[in-house]
């Protein structure tokens, strides 16, 4: 059965950057793609990027200047990290397997962490 | 405000059919796929619908989604009170080159 779980800090400071690693098991993230999202606090989803399995990246340009995401296939996990974070940043991050041979459907979500951008 | 627009609640009986809709454009849902998702209360969004109608394992069949034009529609027969949740559309959209979500409907089963 394949798991994700996401780890890092709970908070970070404004303009630092904030840092998360995607573990998964039961499953090899050489294939399909790895993706992040946000949830802010009382609101929807917000797609961050994908990873693909060749390492390739795709982001979401409203972020595409602070993201970078990339994987350590030897750990089984991908990491997203977002720079000159502010309190907007302030969100639950999950991160996701996107099925793209499923018309790009995200079929297993990580249990979500919270990330509060404050001083 | 969300690219792709749902209603913000929907209520029901139990025993009863909601449907749940999601309006787009030709740039989204118009010429993409659409999933739809379950996100119960403390939990991580759950995938229901793939492919615009199709379920993966699982999944119930009460559970079946659709699409037309530019606006898809989850539907939910035989409501149960385990079924209150927030549910959200999502597929890509070509101009933003993004992968954009519903702003979510909060389902209430009365």
């Amino acid at each position: 059965q394949v798991q994700l779980q996401e780890s890092g800090p709970g908070l970070v400071k404004p303009s630092e950057t904030l840092s998360l690693t995607c573990t998964v098991s039961g499953d090899s993230i050489s294939s399909y793609y790895w993706s992040w999202i946000r949830q802010t606090p009382g609101k929807g989803l917000d797609w961050i990027g994908y990873i693909f399995d060749s390492g390739s990246t795709n982001y979401n340009p409203s972020l595409k200047s602070r993201v970078t995401i990339s994987k350590d296939t030897s750990q089984n996990h991908f990491s997203l990290k977002l720079t000159s974070v502010t309190a907007a940043d302030t969100a639950v991050y999950y991160c996701a397997r996107l099925r793209g041979s499923w018309g790009d459907a995200f079929d297993m979500w990580g249990q979500g962490t919270v990330v509060t951008v404050s001083s | 405000q969300s690219v792709l627009t749902q209603p913000p609640s929907v209520s029901a009986a139990p025993g009863q059919k909601v449907t749940i809709s999601c309006s787009g454009s030709s740039s989204n849902i118009g010429n993409n796929y659409v999933s739809w998702y379950q996100q119960l209360p403390g939990a991580a969004p759950k995938l229901l619908v793939y492919f615009n109608n199709k379920r993966p394992s699982g999944i119930s069949d009460r559970f079946s989604g659709s699409k037309s034009g530019t606006s898809a529609t989850l539907d939910i027969t035989g409501l149960q009170t385990g079924d209150e949740a927030d549910y959200y559309c999502g597929t890509w959209d070509s101009r933003m080159s993004s992968l954009v979500f519903g702003g979510g409907t909060k389902l209430t089963v009365l």
